[in-house]
């Protein structure tokens, strides 16, 4: 069973500062999914990463796919409080197209 | 665009009484997709269609509950009886297809609470 684990698995920071957040897998996915997922909201898709080390960025947002495509990262620079909410990761089971949710990193920026 | 459509947004029943939750797509998305998201369990997959077409229910946790896709623009999921595990949020999300993936629009879910 491919499993995606998020870590951490909670954060609280001050407005200003830059956090990572990792998404790891055993497995090989052909591609990896992040989500915002704001209280009473469903999830809000960020980004979509597809090729082995790719980067993507989005605004104060950089996503990272690793190169063996086990993994990815989100870095954010210069926290604000809206970015405050859970971050999922997410990819298709291998061979079929059922998204697995990660674990969810449940992110606070304070004021 | 309304972006998909949930209904209703919180539903508390007694258990061993049907429930029924309501999910309106995006015009013109090719996939519907039904999950279930707990504390403990996170976000669950439970079934997902294509074109109307249920393509795979594995995630469907027993026989109590049940999915229809009667048209490209309208999606019931049931559970009947329902029981105080069911309890959790369910979302409703759908997508256009982009090749090799998908990217899911998800409602705003249903709280749904089983006393």
């Amino acid at each position: 069973t491919q499993l995606l684990e998020q870590s951490p698995q909670f954060l609280s920071i001050q407005e200003g500062e830059n956090l990572t957040v990792y998404c790891n897998s055993s497995s090989v996915f052909s591609s990896l999914q992040w989500y915002r997922q704001e209280p009473g909201e469903g999830p809000v898709l960020l980004v979509t990463v597809v090729t082995g080390g790719e980067v993507k960025k989005l605004k104060r947002l950089t996503f990272q796919f690793g190169d063996a495509r086990k993994d990815s990262s989100l870095h954010i620079t210069a926290a604000q409080p809206g970015d405050t909410g859970l971050y999922l990761c997410a990819g298709p089971a291998a061979g079929t197209y059922k998204y697995i949710f990660g674990t969810g990193t449940r992110l606070k920026v304070l004021a | 665009d309304a972006g998909v459509i949930q209904s209703p947004r919180h539903e508390v029943t007694e258990m061993g009484q049907e429930v029924t939750l309501r999910c309106k797509p995006i015009s013109g998305h090719d996939y519907l997709f039904w999950y279930r998201q707990t504390m403990m369990r996170g976000l669950e997959l439970l079934i997902y269609f294509n074109n109307n077409v249920p393509i795979d229910d594995s995630g469907m946790p027993e026989d109590r509950f049940s999915a229809k896709m009667p048209n490209a623009s309208f999606s019931t999921l049931k559970i009947q009886p329902s029981e105080p595990r069911d309890s959790a949020v369910y979302f409703c999300a759908s997508s256009p297809f982009r090749g090799s993936t998908y990217e899911q629009y998800f409602g705003p879910g249903t709280r749904l609470t089983v006393t």
